[in-house]
């Protein structure tokens, strides 16, 4: 079973919708959650991280863990094709591990 | 913002050869990492160091050596580069081992070993 595990996509979204992105994760002991996003070629980019169960908010990006559930999630709301890119879910205990990524695209 | 800056973009080196990726950050931080980028694998940690001097192996170190004399710069070493060394390097650094602030990522170097 891989430590952090994402679906790999490609996820498709209409410009406007919902983009629903998860996370699930197998150490219980994992203390912090990240959401990176990374354009083609270029280097990923933290863009969210959440600490506490619940919903953190910062703009159109919405974080949401589930600890008991071992998942965490990414919701970005009115989608924008600058929106599409590769995001990377990192769970941390000592150091981060990355998940391989869901390719998202959103579609004009 | 932080910066951490990797010195080449792009380059092709031959097989054998030994090649250095250079990695320098300029917010004082103690932690430094290196990491590959292959397609369906994702980011795999290569070595690790949180202190001057001091290097961890991550999970895949095999045909690399890493080196950390000041605390700014971290270098990675393909003694002998092979074919299946070629890949995108990223080289991250973070105030924290990652528990609370997440890792800030250079550009990248696209290595291509022919």
């Amino acid at each position: 079973q891989k430590e952090v595990e994402q679906n790999s996509g490609p996820l498709s979204v209409p410009e406007g919708a919902i983009a629903s992105l998860n996370c699930t994760y197998s150490d219980r002991g994992s203390q912090s959650f990240f959401w990176y996003r990374q354009y083609s070629g270029k280097s990923p980019e933290l863009i969210m991280f959440i600490y506490s169960n619940g919903d953190k908010e910062d703009g159109r990006f919405t974080a949401q863990l589930n600890k008991a559930s071992q998942y965490v999630s990414l919701l970005i709301r009115d989608s924008q094709p600058s929106d599409s890119a590769t995001y990377l879910c990192a769970v941390s205990n000592e150091k981060l591990t990355f998940g391989t990524g869901t390719r998202l695209t959103i579609i004009p | 913002d932080v910066k951490v800056t990797q010195s080449s973009r792009y380059l092709v080196k031959r097989t054998g050869e030994k090649v250095f990726l250079e990695c320098v950050q300029d917010m004082d931080h103690e932690n430094m990492f290196w990491y590959r980028q292959d397609p369906g694998l994702g980011l795999r940690l290569i070595y690790f160091s949180y202190d001057v001097k001091m290097k961890e192996k991550g999970d895949i170190p095999e045909g690399y050596s890493v080196s950390r004399e000041k605390k700014e710069r971290f270098s990675l070493i393909l003694e002998s580069a092979s074919t299946n060394q070629t890949s995108m390097y990223l080289c991250a650094s973070s105030l924290s081992p990652g528990t609370f602030y997440g890792y800030t990522f250079g550009s990248g170097t696209r290595l291509t070993v022919v």
